[in-house]
């Protein structure tokens, strides 16, 4: 079945460090991959998305590149700060009206 | 754009009493809703997928008798916890889909903490 793998937290910077968080993905079609954000107390919030094979998607500093040769949608950003402590999931959807799969979250820490 | 709201933010009922949630698009049309729960530290389960004016999809090992779901609008969806129980706690989050948005993004609710005693 489609699935996704990310890499487990919590993840600790610095401020201004580079982040990355792998994301793997396995699915039988050609899925739309996303990022979801999830800040303390509140509900999910759309990061970045991308539809297709080579697609860049970005915001806020955040990116990520779908790979289909490697089946990887890796999160990027080149200085986090505070206010970037979260969770991230990785997700899935193949087909238009197809339901989300999720990854099981990354916790992201951040220190001043 | 595209806010999707819950009521309550957080419920506490006693233990045999059921609960209802609510979910609503605020500023689009959703024919199509979710229902996911989150324990904590731990990734969204998809519950089932409420489509307006139909019968809700469950995920295999819910039950459809317990987590009854009426999407009754295009921006209407409810969950009512019936005869809930301790294990029932949990973080209740809707999604909806855009009717008019040629794309499959999820725009999220902020959850619905449930505490049963």
């Amino acid at each position: 079945g489609d699935s996704v793998t990310q890499m487990e937290g919590p993840v600790t910077l610095s401020e201004e460090a580079f982040l990355t968080i792998n994301c793997t993905y396995t699915a039988t079609g050609y899925p739309s991959l996303f990022w979801y954000v999830q800040y303390p107390g509140e509900g999910l919030q759309l990061l970045l998305k991308a539809t297709k094979a080579d697609d860049k998607g970005s915001n806020k500093g955040f990116e990520a590149t779908y790979r289909k040769e490697t089946t990887s949608f890796h999160l990027e950003k080149g200085s986090v700060q505070v206010s970037d402590s979260a969770v991230y999931f990785c997700a899935l959807s193949i087909g238009y009206g197809n339901k989300l799969v999720f990854g099981a979250g990354t916790i992201l820490r951040v220190k001043s | 754009g595209a806010v999707v709201s819950q009521h309550p933010s957080w419920v506490i009922c006693k233990s045999g009493t059921s609960v209802k949630i609510e979910c609503r698009s605020l500023d689009f049309q959703a024919t199509t809703m979710f229902w996911y729960r989150q324990f904590p530290k731990q990734s969204l389960m998809l519950m089932a997928t409420s489509n307006e004016g139909s019968k809700a999809t469950y995920e295999q090992g819910v039950e459809k008798d317990k987590f009854l779901i009426n999407h009754a609008s295009l921006t209407l969806s409810t969950l009512t916890v019936t005869s809930a129980h301790p294990e029932d706690s949990s973080f209740y989050i809707c999604s909806a889909r855009d009717h008019d948005q040629d794309t499959d993004t999820q725009y999220f609710g902020p959850g619905t903490r449930l505490t049963v005693l």
